[in-house]
């Protein structure tokens, strides 16, 4: 069965400071998402990634993917206090298309 | 273009109640899954539908299930609820079959049950 685990679970971080949320799973994937929940709202996509070495960024967040050691790195740059939030990877196992989430990284971003 | 939309939004029920969840999609979207996010387990795949065929069903008891209508809308229904179902449950909805590119999450509605 598929599992993925991200780490850290839990990050406190000054603003400008650089930091990476790793995401590791057990089997062969098609694709890799990124998702950003904030306290009592739904998920929003941040990022799919298709391939090995696909490498996506959105202003300070860069998402990369490794497939062959299956394993997703989000970096954050100059961190700033409105990227506090919980960031989920999400996996979907290519034998039965289910998508499996990671138990996501609470990130706070302390001014 | 409107949201995934969700209702409702939140619900009291008591254990032993069952209980009909509805999500709408965006529209011309015909994939839609559900997904149950609780503090202990995470967000966890509940089942997914695409034109009115459940494609994918994830490991929850026989009380889930679900349906998709002939407008891709979903319901979700919790028969004989049990304390461990207060949850969030989200919908997601995406266009085409398949592993999605990107899927859009609705608002989830918050089911407590006491």
């Amino acid at each position: 069965e598929l599992k993925v685990e991200q780490n850290p679970l839990f990050l406190s971080m000054q603003e400008g400071k650089n930091y990476t949320i790793y995401c590791n799973y057990s089997t062969t994937s098609d694709r890799l998402y990124w998702y950003r929940q904030d306290p009592g709202k739904s998920l929003e996509s941040l990022f799919v990634l298709l391939s090995n070495g696909a490498v996506k960024q959105e202003g300070r967040l860069m998402a990369s993917l490794d497939t062959k050691a299956r394993l997703s790195t989000l970096h954050i740059t100059a961190a700033v206090h409105d990227l506090s939030a919980t960031y989920f990877c999400a996996v979907d196992w290519d034998r039965d298309d289910k998508i499996i989430f990671g138990k996501g990284t609470r990130l706070h971003i302390l001014p | 273009k409107a949201g995934v939309t969700q209702t409702p939004r939140y619900l009291i029920k008591t254990r032993g109640q069952q209980v009909t969840l509805s999500c709408s999609p965006i529209s011309g979207h015909r994939s839609v899954s559900w997904y149950q996010q609780t503090p202990g387990q995470g967000l966890q795949f509940l089942f997914e539908y695409f034109s009115e065929t459940q494609r994918n069903k994830g490991n929850f008891p026989g009380r889930f299930s679900g349906r998709q209508f002939s407008n891709s809308r979903s319901e979700m229904n919790v028969s004989t609820l049990e304390l461990g179902d207060s949850a969030l449950y989200l919908c997601a909805s995406s266009w085409g079959q398949g592993p999605p590119d990107t899927q859009y999450f609705g608002p989830g509605t918050r089911l407590t049950v006491l």
